[in-house]
């Protein structure tokens, strides 16, 4: 089986500073993972992934990711938030040699304050 | 990455009828689809595969009878409400992709009335 969880429901941070948004996984092969941003009644959008290779993800929007296969997370960082940050993200799981779909976290919203 | 059409992006619907969400691959050919239903605040919860030209793959707990797919082509996935009840009510999501990326529609706002 495999799961994915996002400890926080809500981030707050002060635009300029560094945010952080937690994941964390659960499964039984090797995972792929990603993450996907949501902004208010709108479908997801794609930030990064972490299939292979390199553990530091970059991704759109100046955001990365840390593949850490000890701790199984993946968390999502960027160095410098923005306002225009504020949303809902979804880290989601695929284990490989599994299914297409992905298993999501329940999200966690991020609030960027000016 | 693939586009992702879904339509209508909003539907208000009276309880008892029934309505249609199509869900378009505009540059890749999907044999595989997926949707999703998002309530207020929560993650995204599969409900089913749509498999081109075969049976949709439901979830445990989702009504097939209730909620009808179809794959027709490699382009097209339409999810059908059935008999929609405000339970119903619910933010739908399709996705297309290979096996390392994920492609997401707009999503469709669906109220039942």
């Amino acid at each position: 089986a495999q799961s994915v969880a996002q400890p926080e429901d809500q981030v707050n941070v002060a635009e300029g500073n560094p945010l952080t948004v937690k994941c964390t996984y659960s499964v039984s092969g090797n995972p792929y993972l990603f993450w996907y941003v949501q902004y208010p009644n709108r479908g997801l959008q794609f930030l990064l992934k972490y299939i292979t290779g390199d553990n530091l993800v970059k991704g759109s929007y100046g955001f990365e990711a840390e593949f850490n296969k000890s701790q199984t997370s993946f968390h999502l960082k960027k160095p410098s938030a923005l306002v225009s940050d504020s949303a809902l993200y979804f880290c989601a799981v695929r284990e490989a040699d599994s299914g297409y779909a992905l298993n999501f976290g329940k999200g966690t919203s991020l609030l960027v304050t000016p | 990455g693939a586009v992702v059409s879904q339509h209508p992006s909003w539907v208000i619907c009276k309880s008892g009828t029934s309505v249609k969400i199509e869900c378009r691959s505009l540059d890749f050919q999907a044999t595989t689809m997926f949707w999703y239903r998002q309530f207020p605040k929560q993650s995204l919860m599969l409900m089913a595969t749509s498999n081109e030209g075969s049976k949709a793959t439901y979830e445990q707990g989702v009504e097939k009878d209730k909620f009808l797919i179809n794959h027709a082509s490699l382009t097209l996935s339409t999810l059908t409400v059935t008999s929609a009840h405000p339970e119903d009510s619910s933010f739908y999501i399709c996705s297309v992709g290979g096996y390392t990326e994920a492609f997401f529609g707009q999503g469709t706002r669906l109220t039942v009335v």
